[in-house]
């Protein structure tokens, strides 16, 4: 069965200082990978995913995430963060096509620092 | 920008009682799907919906389980005989196909006493 671990419970960052936020799958296959991100209350909106091609795919409010087979991790990442950025990100993963559902980890809290 | 819409946003109900959490698809998509994240807990799977059957379901996705897309625009989870631990975010979520991202709702948050 497909996992993914997000290692890091919460993340403690300045505002304007750089991020990256790891994420590891198992799938023996290449998944499709999926970062989400949920704010107190909300749904799950999505930043980016990735299916094949370019490994390293952009997003919206400028984040990015590279995919490396070798490791199997989906890292996402962000040059400056600012303060509204401040939130639990979900990443997923799918496998492949298909009607299969979504196998998220367990989410990291992301705290800005003024 | 097209949105998946949840009613209701929460729902109190009393362990034994059947609730119906409701969810309008964004129009053109195929694929639906439920999902519910217990407090505290990850995401998870429940079910998945497409071409008017089940494609795929959970182990969480018991008897007690049901779905419906009862005309052609709302999907319905059905919970027959709620108990304690049903209390969670129900997310509805839809996709124009397999290979395209998934749109989530805001969630229905359901509590059972």
């Amino acid at each position: 069965a497909q996992s993914v671990t997000q290692p890091d419970i919460h993340i403690t960052v300045s505002e304007g200082a750089s991020l990256e936020l790891r994420c590891n799958y198992s799938y023996g296959a290449t998944p499709y990978l999926f970062w989400y991100v949920q704010s107190p209350g909300q749904g799950l909106q999505l930043l980016l995913k990735y299916f094949s091609g370019d490994t390293l795919v952009q997003g919206i409010k400028g984040f990015e995430a590279e995919f490396k087979r070798s490791q199997s991790s989906f890292n996402l990442r962000k040059p400056s963060v600012h303060w509204s950025d401040a939130a639990e990100y979900c990443c997923a993963v799918k496998e492949g096509g298909g009607a299969d559902g979504l196998t998220f980890g367990k989410g990291t809290h992301l705290i800005i620092q003024p | 920008e097209p949105e998946v819409t949840q009613t209701p946003s929460h729902q109190v109900t009393q362990m034994g009682q059947e609730v119906i959490l409701r969810c309008v698809p964004i129009s053109n998509h195929l694929y639906f799907y439920w999902y519910r994240q217990i407090l505290g807990q990850k995401v998870e799977f429940l079910v998945s919906f497409y071409n008017n059957e089940i494609s795929e379901k959970s182990e969480i996705f018991d008897d007690q389980f049901s779905v419906e897309r009862p005309d052609g625009s709302n999907f319905t989870l059905k919970i027959r005989s709620t108990k304690l631990e049903d209390s969670a975010m129900y997310f509805c979520a839809s996709s124009s196909g397999a290979s395209y991202g998934y749109t989530f709702g805001s969630g229905t948050r359901l509590t059972v006493v």
